[in-house]
């Protein structure tokens, strides 16, 4: 079985600063999806980046990108520039590319920023 | 577009009530879920239905049943509540099949069980 892994319970960044939240996972298969999701205190569930594991290139979306390296079963994020309103949950989750498309989420990491 | 609609945002129970959570989606998506996140814990899978007219177990799917209405909504039912089933439970949809595979979410119902 999949599982995905966040060690870092709790991230504090400066605003304008950098940060990166770190996500391992477990899995046989070669084909499949990560994401990051974004978690804010009105617990919406917000889709930040996704990428297809047989892409080689990081996504990337506006100050979010990833650094995703398949060999290592790693797939961190990094929050460029970082604003008040990044902060959040934040959670990792992965998806089969076979089946159904259920989502397995690491335990999340608390990201706070500091004015 | 409303997206992913969940009702109610709260509920407080008593042990051995019942209760049923509704989900509804305008996006015409095939797949939609349920799960529940409690804290340390994540989201974890409760039901899901990859199509109108069936149903799966996900991980965690002792003390509920769920029902696909239609293509639209999707119900989650606890026939008799336990305070172990205190949390936050998240609907989900996507389109899978149909080129993407994108979950959106609703906005959660915290459930409290006395």
């Amino acid at each position: 079985a999949q599982t995905v892994t966040q060690s870092q319970p709790e991230m504090s960044v400066q605003e304008a600063e950098t940060v990166t939240l770190s996500c391992t996972y477990d899995t046989s298969e070669s084909d499949y999806y990560l994401f990051w999701y974004k978690q804010p205190p009105s617990r919406q569930m917000i889709l930040v980046i996704r990428q297809e594991a047989y892409k080689q290139q990081n996504a990337t979306e506006n100050r979010f990108s990833v650094n995703f390296q398949k060999a290592a079963k790693s797939f961190s994020l990094k929050i460029s520039d970082s604003q008040l309103g990044d902060a959040a949950m934040y959670f990792c989750a992965y998806r089969s590319a076979l089946g159904t498309d259920k989502l397995i989420f690491g335990t999340g990491t608390r990201l706070q920023v500091f004015p | 577009n409303a997206g992913v609609t969940q009702t109610p945002k709260f509920q407080v129970l008593k042990t051995g009530q019942s209760m049923t959570l509704q989900c509804a989606q305008d996006m015409n998506h095939n797949s939609m879920y349920w799960y529940r996140q409690d804290p340390g814990m994540g989201l974890r899978l409760i039901y899901y239905s990859a199509s109108e007219g069936t149903t799966d177990k996900g991980e965690v799917p002792n003390g509920y049943n769920v029902s696909r209405l239609n293509k639209r909504e999707f119900s989650l039912r606890l026939e008799s509540a336990a305070p172990s089933q205190t949390s936050v439970y998240f609907c989900a949809s996507s389109a899978w099949g149909a080129g993407t595979d994108t979950q959106y979410f609703g906005p959660g119902t915290r459930l409290t069980v006395l």
